[in-house]
């Protein structure tokens, strides 16, 4: 059964570092890996989607690598800011299924 | 595009009343999922549909919930009769072939 672990579950930095959040998967067959953005109270946002053959993307101010065979993906933000706080969930999609399995996501503050 | 729509946005129901939620997937994509969001479980996949046909209902609580998709284009989830630990916000997502997931802004039910 496929588990999806995120460390730290909360982080508070100042703003304009770089940091980077940690995904943890225990079965490498997966299918593809995706991050999501939720702001209190609202939905999930996409913001990468990278699939099994693939090792990152890019977008903007985000970065996200992929270890299959490590089970290990991480995001990184690019000098941070206040607007970046949020919860940040990685949610992987197993091979053959359509199911996907969630972590409990990293609660993220950037402070002025 | 107006993304996937969900309503009502809020509900708030009585132990033992019918609720309905509803969803609208993007117009195109196959496969719609309802998934529930928990403080203690996190995200976790209700039932899925691909071409409107359900494939996976193994994570349906109980008999109290049904989900049903008469068309490509709407959805329903049913809770009947609604219980206080239904509380939770429940959320659709819609997905073309071998892209990522869409998700919609999500109905927070209290059952009191």
């Amino acid at each position: 059964k496929q588990e999806v672990t995120q460390i730290p579950a909360a982080l508070s930095v100042p703003e304009g570092e770089n940091l980077v959040l940690n995904c943890s998967f225990t079965d490498s067959a997966i299918y593809n890996l995706q991050w999501f953005r939720q702001d209190p109270g609202k939905g999930l946002t996409s913001l990468l989607l990278i699939q099994s053959s693939q090792r990152e993307q890019t977008s903007g101010r985000l970065n996200a690598s992929l270890d299959k065979s490590s089970g290990r993906s991480t995001l990184y933000i690019a000098a941070s800011q206040p607007g970046d706080s949020a919860t940040y969930l990685c949610a992987v999609r197993q091979g053959g299924s359509e199911k996907l399995v969630f972590g409990k996501g990293t609660k993220l503050t950037v402070n002025p | 595009d107006a993304g996937v729509i969900q309503s009502p946005r809020h509900e708030v129901t009585e132990m033992g009343q019918e609720v309905t939620l509803r969803c609208k997937p993007i117009s195109g994509h196959n496969s719609l999922f309802w998934y529930r969001q928990t403080m203690m479980r996190g995200l976790e996949l209700l039932i899925y549909f691909n071409n409107n046909v359900p494939i996976d209902d193994s994570g349906m609580p109980e008999d109290r919930f049904s989900a049903k998709m008469p068309n490509a284009s709407f959805s329903t989830l049913k809770i009947q009769p609604s219980e206080p630990r239904d509380s939770a916000v429940y959320f659709c997502a819609s997905r073309p072939n071998n892209y990522g997931y869409t998700f919609g802004s999500g109905t927070r039910l209290t059952v009191v």
